[in-house]
């Protein structure tokens, strides 16, 4: 499995735009990158997932560039309820492996 | 409530006694998993499931534990002679299939030993 790269927290005011990156240098021809969002309390939700470019959902966008070596979360317009972790998990779909989390980013709006 | 299922949400258990955490996946979900969650740390992966067979086992996990998911439903996780180190809270998700498929996580069973 790549080994994956985040900051260990961020903050961020509310009505930003927040962009956490993640490093994955040795991600793999088949391998996908997936978000994850973890409230405390609660087990962690999945927010986007994509292999290449971009892609965008009501929740969130995430780049990749060419190179794939990193991925970018964005989250637009955050609010209060935008705390949380963020995880980015890189794993090969072709394999059908379990999921492994990392220590994600800590995310906290300010007001 | 069609979600992943946990029971009980606390437990608390006095040392060395054992305890037996449920979890009711989503009903079409052929995949479940464990994973255990302390304070600032993201969920460590204890064990898989597809269908009843137990796939992989973490190497981390002692022989206290022991997880089983008969006829492929339900699944039990269960810690015998509880020590300390065990509180935390126990997260199962499930899937449809493993690799990119998305999983869906239960709100977990917070573990105190005292």
């Amino acid at each position: 499995l790549a080994k994956t790269t985040q900051p260990i927290s961020m903050d961020s005011y509310e009505g930003q735009e927040v962009n956490i990156t993640c490093s994955h240098n040795n991600i793999a021809t088949n391998d996908y990158i997936t978000w994850y969002q973890q409230f405390p309390s609660q087990g962690p939700r999945f927010i986007i997932q994509g292999y290449k470019t971009k892609v965008t959902n009501e929740v969130a966008s995430l780049f990749i560039p060419a190179d794939r070596k990193s991925s970018t979360l964005s989250l637009p317009r955050v609010s209060l309820s935008d705390t949380a972790v963020y995880y980015c998990l890189v794993g090969d779909a072709n394999r059908d492996d379990k999921i492994i989390f990392g220590k994600g980013t800590r995310l906290h709006i300010l007001p | 409530d069609t979600g992943v299922s946990q029971d009980p949400r606390h437990k608390i258990t006095k040392r060395g006694q054992n305890v037996t955490f449920r979890c009711d996946p989503i009903s079409e979900h052929n995949r479940l998993y464990w994973y255990r969650q302390t304070l600032g740390q993201g969920p460590e992966f204890l064990t898989y499931f597809q269908n009843e067979a137990q796939l992989e086992k973490s190497r981390l996990l002692s022989d206290r534990f022991s997880a089983e998911r008969p006829k492929g439903s339900f699944s039990t996780l269960e810690i015998q002679r509880t020590e300390q180190g065990d509180s935390a809270m126990y997260l199962c998700a499930s899937s449809f299939g493993g690799g990119r498929t998305e999983a869906f996580f239960g709100q977990g069973t917070r573990l105190t030993v005292v």
